[in-house]
């Protein structure tokens, strides 16, 4: 598609279900990054895609937290035992190659998530 | 932590005038990038800068970049109503911050008409 689209743009959920949410790249955009947002703050980063494979998951809270990119487009960030916390804007990005080659992200509208 | 610390916080100027916003960073970095938000939702790239770029011009946006002081800026000129947004900048860092980009907290504007 012509941007980055991330669906649901808003997910409402009680404390301890389980959320999944999904982010379609740019075509032919080889890597894809997952933020979380919270309120009054910047981006925080939690993983990053090189084609299927996460490069770095590094920034991901705790277990609870995983995501996958099967066939090197779509991915999925899912959230087990979700808790108020996790209440943010999930936000997604992808770039035509990794970090360090000069490439800007071209980011969603992100999912906003409310635990409750 | 973030790496970046943007400066100052808020901003509020009137239509016409120039806007300049601060960052800090602390590692070495291939480039630096600076991107704006409305809405608390999507991010939009407005300009990169390498690190063996001092300063770099797109349109109204005009980014400088001194990596002995780990800092950049970020001035719009001639601001507009519609420049109203956050503002973050993005370090894309070597060694082991390396990998993805890192944000500062932001810089409210607002522009008055």
């Amino acid at each position: 598609g012509a941007g980055v689209s991330q669906t649901p743009s808003n997910k409402v959920t009680e404390k301890g279900k389980y959320v999944e949410l999904r982010c379609d790249p740019i075509s032919g955009h080889t890597a894809l990054y997952w933020y979380r947002q919270s309120l009054g703050q910047g981006p925080e980063f939690l993983i990053y895609f090189q084609g299927t494979g996460a490069a770095d998951d590094s920034g991901l809270p705790n277990d609870r937290f995983f995501a996958v990119r099967p066939e090197g487009s779509v991915s999925t960030l899912k959230i087990q035992r979700t808790e108020r916390g996790d209440s943010a804007v999930y936000l997604c990005a992808s770039s035509p190659q990794g970090p360090g080659l000069g490439y800007g992200y071209t980011f969603g509208s992100g999912t906003r998530l409310t635990v409750v | 932590s973030q790496q970046g610390e943007e400066d100052p916080q808020a901003l509020s100027i009137q239509e016409g005038e120039n806007a300049t916003m601060n960052c800090s960073y602390k590692t070495s970095i291939n480039n630096l990038q600076w991107y704006r938000q409305n809405s608390g939702r999507g991010l939009v790239h407005l300009i990169l800068i390498r690190s063996n770029e001092r300063e770099k011009h797109s349109g109204r946006l005009r980014v400088t970049l001194d990596t002995s002081k780990k800092s950049s800026s970020l001035l719009i000129t001639a601001s507009r109503a519609a420049d109203t947004a956050s503002y973050f900048c993005a370090t894309d860092a070597k060694g082991e911050y390396g990998n993805k980009l890192v944000f500062g907290a932001g810089t409210i504007l607002r522009v008055k008409s």
